[in-house]
């Protein structure tokens, strides 16, 4: 079965500074997705990556797909405070372009900003 | 444009008990799909419906049972709960085989249940 690894688990970073999380595969990625979760509620989607070197970005975030679509990385630019949240990464289950869209999540990223 | 709701959104059960979690997609989306998330941890997928079976499902055992509506809402039922049942259940909803291609996987805000 694939699994996700998040890192780092936890991440505080000053208000207007740069971060990463990364989540790696132990399986190729055929469809990667990106969520935000505030503290005990629902997903917010951020971006969907599929294809191997494929970079999106959405406001301040940035999010890409390795080439050898086993790692992927969120990025975020001069960060702000409702940035703060739970960032989770979830991979498709399926082997096609389409997906069967049963996703395996990691663990998820703690985000903090301090003011 | 309601994106996708759930019900209730809280609520405590006690050991024994059963308890139905209700869930509307999307408008346009077809596929509901439920997952639970234990405290500091990701979501695990529960099971999948579409035109109104159950299409795929993870490691749960039978106390986990759904039902999807020709209006392609859904409930999912747990019976017999435990205390490890409690958790949050998220909803999502797709329009089926297209996520990939749309990137339109949308969750609820969850149902957060607890059992004594």
């Amino acid at each position: 079965s694939q699994e996700l690894e998040q890192s780092p688990q936890s991440l505080i970073v000053q208000e207007g500074k740069n971060l990463t999380i990364n989540c790696t595969s132990s399986k190729t990625l055929y469809g990667l997705y990106w969520y935000k979760q505030k503290y005990g509620e629902g997903l917010i989607f951020l971006m969907m990556l599929q294809k191997g070197g494929e970079e999106k970005s959405h406001e301040k975030i940035t999010a890409k797909l390795d080439e050898k679509k086993q790692q992927s990385s969120l990025h975020i630019t001069a960060s702000q405070p409702s940035h703060a949240g739970i960032y989770l990464c979830g991979a498709d289950g399926g082997f096609g372009y389409f997906g069967n869209e049963k996703l395996t999540f990691g663990t998820g990223t703690r985000l903090t900003i301090i003011p | 444009d309601a994106g996708v709701t759930q019900s209730p959104t809280h609520l405590i059960k006690t050991r024994g008990q059963q308890v139905t979690l209700r869930c509307s997609p999307k408008s346009g989306h077809d596929t509901v799909s439920w997952y639970q998330q234990a405290l500091g941890q990701g979501p695990q997928f529960i099971f999948q419906y579409y035109e109104e079976e159950e299409r795929q499902r993870g490691n749960f055992p039978d106390r986990f049972s759904g039902h999807q509506f020709p209006n392609y809402s859904s409930e999912l039922n747990v019976n017999a709960l435990l205390l490890g049942d409690s958790a949050l259940y998220l909803c999502a909803s797709s329009l089926r085989g297209l996520a990939g291609l749309t990137g339109e996987l949308f969750f609820g805000e969850g149902s957060r249940l607890t059992v004594l």
